[in-house]
């Protein structure tokens, strides 16, 4: 069964620290991958993606998210937090030929001033 | 995004009521999806349409209908509400034809509570 595991609930880090929130994946085939985040009353936005090619992926705000496929692991990272990066964060997976995502079960990040 | 729009925001109704929530987008886009979020279990599909004549059950949708009355309205139905179906809707679209193919598009969320 396809599955994706954010391991954290909470990820708290002080302003200008680097961050991770950390995301693994269980799925037949090669994934599509993607960071969503849900700031307080809002939808979700989509942060970036992994489709193919480089494992390195650079999204909005600042963040980036590197795919290692040995490890199946899809981790979310920022160098340098800022208090306005505090929301809760979903990992979420789709597999090629379908077009539902499966969601992990978030991950709240606070940054602390 | 401002191009998926959700109504109502809020919803507060008792057991057994039937409930409408609906779902409008200027994306132009042929997918849609409804899902619900509830604490500590991320969000799950009910139901996923890809065109108007298209429509197709999730991971959780007993009790739970839709309508997909045209390529930019999707309505999720809840025709007798329970305590369970308590939660935060969220509408979202998708184009697999776009440059940005992959990528769903959230409307902001209807917070349903079932009394």
């Amino acid at each position: 069964a396809q599955s994706v595991a954010q391991p954290e609930d909470q990820v708290n880090v002080a302003e200008g620290n680097p961050l991770t929130v950390k995301c693994t994946y269980s799925v037949s085939g090669n994934p599509y991958l993607f960071w969503y985040v849900q700031y307080p009353n809002r939808g979700l936005q989509f942060l970036l993606k992994y489709i193919t090619g480089d494992n390195l992926v650079k999204g909005s705000y600042g963040f980036e998210a590197e795919f290692n496929k040995s490890q199946t692991s899809f981790h979310l990272k920022k160098p340098s937090a800022l208090v306005s990066d505090s929301a809760l964060y979903f990992c979420a997976v789709r597999t090629r030929g379908t077009d539902k995502l499966i969601f992990g079960t978030g991950t709240r990040l606070q940054v602390f001033p | 995004d401002a191009d998926v729009t959700q109504t109502p925001r809020n919803r507060i109704t008792k057991t057994g009521k039937r409930i409408m929530l609906e779902c409008s987008q200027t994306k132009g886009h042929d997918r849609m999806y409804w899902y619900r979020q509830d604490p500590g279990l991320g969000l799950r599909l009910i139901y996923y349409s890809f065109d108007v004549k298209d429509i197709n059950k999730g991971e959780i949708s007993d009790g739970y209908s839709v309508s997909r009355q045209a390529q930019a309205k999707f309505s999720l139905s809840l025709e007798s509400a329970i305590p369970n179906q308590t939660a935060l809707y969220f509408c979202a679209t998708s184009d697999p034809t776009s440059g940005r193919q992959h990528t769903q598009y959230f409307g902001p969320g209807t917070r349903l509570t079932v009394l």
